[in-house]
């Protein structure tokens, strides 16, 4: 399979649990993008790698989310301590990247979906 | 900070229309702008770019045209088919940082009858 990969694609815990999400990109595309999608809104930008450099993490609702992108590949993003304003499907994506101001379009999994009971 | 409006009502149109929809923002105009398509329980997939110094992209059966004065893009869906049923996202770079995230607007829901 070629395209991004996401697990799992539905995640049901309680409230006050930690959860891992998966999201594996696709081969040789350098940035990777994690979004959050609540029920009839748009996505919600939450954190994004590029090689090497420091991920901007300017979209992180709180300190309960954090997310790593080990050797430039897999990506997890971890929610400690879950809430029910949590639930909601998070979607990854990965692109090429080509220069400064990259024009690249993104490649979407097709998300974890996760409700906190 | 930039802000995107798409129509938030559904589109209805019958088979073999065009279908319009429309894609506005406020503040400053990118270089560049995507449109996804969405279906239920899936990923945004990307259908077109165009940049800020192209006045019209086409693809087959879609066009995309970018007006940086009205701060506006439209997409076009010629000879609409019931397939073309989905959520339309538009997408604007943000240079509000050092990266390349991408802005989304909530998208707008077009049903196509047959």
């Amino acid at each position: 399979g070629a395209g991004v990969s996401q697990s799992p694609s539905n995640k049901v815990t309680e409230k006050g649990k930690d959860v891992e999400l998966r999201c594996d990109p696709i081969s040789g595309h350098t940035a990777l993008y994690w979004y959050r999608q609540s029920l009839g809104q748009g996505l919600e930008f939450l954190i994004y790698f590029q090689g090497n450099s420091a991920p901007d993490k300017s979209g992180l609702p709180s300190d309960r989310f954090s997310a790593e992108r080990t050797g430039g590949s897999v990506s997890t993003l971890t929610i400690q301590r879950t809430q029910q304003e949590d639930s909601a499907v998070y979607l990854c994506a990965s692109s090429l990247v080509s220069g400064a101001g990259s024009n690249q379009p993104q490649h979407f999994g097709d998300g974890t979906r996760l409700s906190i009971l | 900070s930039q802000k995107i409006e798409q129509n938030s009502e559904a589109l209805n149109i019958q088979e073999g229309k065009t279908a319009t929809l429309t894609c506005n923002y406020t503040n400053y105009s990118p270089a560049y702008l995507q449109w996804y398509r969405q279906d239920p329980g899936r990923g945004p997939v990307f259908l077109l770019l165009i940049r800020e110094n192209e006045k019209e992209k086409r693809k087959e059966r879609l066009k995309v045209t970018f007006d940086t004065t009205l701060k506006q893009s439209l997409f076009h869906i010629t000879a609409s088919q019931p397939a073309d049923s989905a959520t339309y996202l538009c997408a604007l770079a943000d240079y509000g940082g050092a990266t390349n995230k991408l802005i989304f607007g909530t998208g707008t829901l077009l049903a196509v009858q047959p």
